[in-house]
């Protein structure tokens, strides 16, 4: 099994709404990452989460809050987003340094 | 920082060869990857190769990695409508666990 998988698959929140998006993989994976992709560029990183811990944090706005449960499932809350962080948002996992990571296939938000 | 670069698109026919290139500046990366996205979806894993290998082969894909270049390139053989995607290369440094992407390549391939 070598599935990340990501819910929900699309999402249309209000500014005002508060939401979660899902991410969880059973490969046994201690690392885990949040993604966001703008149409035609390539994935920015967001969050890295290693041994369940906060490890990098890329300068992200309050109104993204990551949080890692246990070490197969990663969270995303989104609180009073704006029209502009409308995008893709990927989750992927590896299993620590310098290996592979695979990725979900992603949660497409629309902010309006 | 790291940068990494490729061209913006690529165009091929069915069945011929399809060569992405992909250049880097981090010289202590250690794993090298070609991820595929189709419209809509995720990334796709394609393949790695670890940075003290020159040539990795899996069926139809080949990356040759010049280190001293700092130059990377995924092969296609015999390509077909379906590998119509964007390919992103992206290097993992020795630093710790994030992945540094290129800017993607569009690739097309024509019947």
């Amino acid at each position: 099994d070598t599935e990340v998988t990501q819910t929900p698959k699309h999402l249309v929140m209000g500014m005002t709404n508060k939401k979660s998006l899902k991410c969880e993989q059973h490969m046994g994976h201690r690392a885990m990452y949040w993604y966001k992709q703008k149409a035609k560029k390539p994935p920015e990183l967001m969050f890295v989460y290693s041994y369940e811990k906060l490890s990098i944090n890329e300068s992200v706005p309050s109104r993204f809050s990551p949080e890692c449960p246990n070490s197969s499932l990663l969270n995303l809350h989104l609180h009073a987003l704006q029209p502009e962080d409308s995008a893709l948002y990927l989750c992927a996992s590896s299993p620590g340094r310098g290996t592979e990571a695979f990725f979900g296939q992603g949660t497409r938000l629309t902010v309006v | 920082g790291e940068d990494v670069e490729q061209s913006l698109f690529l165009s091929v026919r069915e069945g011929d060869s399809s060569v992405i290139n992909c250049t880097y500046t981090d010289s202590s990366s250690t794993y090298l990857y070609w991820y595929k996205q189709e419209p809509g979806a995720g990334l796709q894993l394609l393949t790695y190769i670890f940075s003290n290998m020159d040539m990795k082969q899996d069926q139809r894909l080949t990356v040759l990695l010049n280190k001293k270049d700092k130059h990377l390139s995924l092969r296609i053989a015999d390509t077909q409508t379906g590998d119509s995607a964007i390919y992103f290369c992206a290097e993992r440094g020795n630093a710790g666990n994030m992945l540094t992407f290129g800017g993607g390549t569009r690739l097309m391939v024509k019947p």
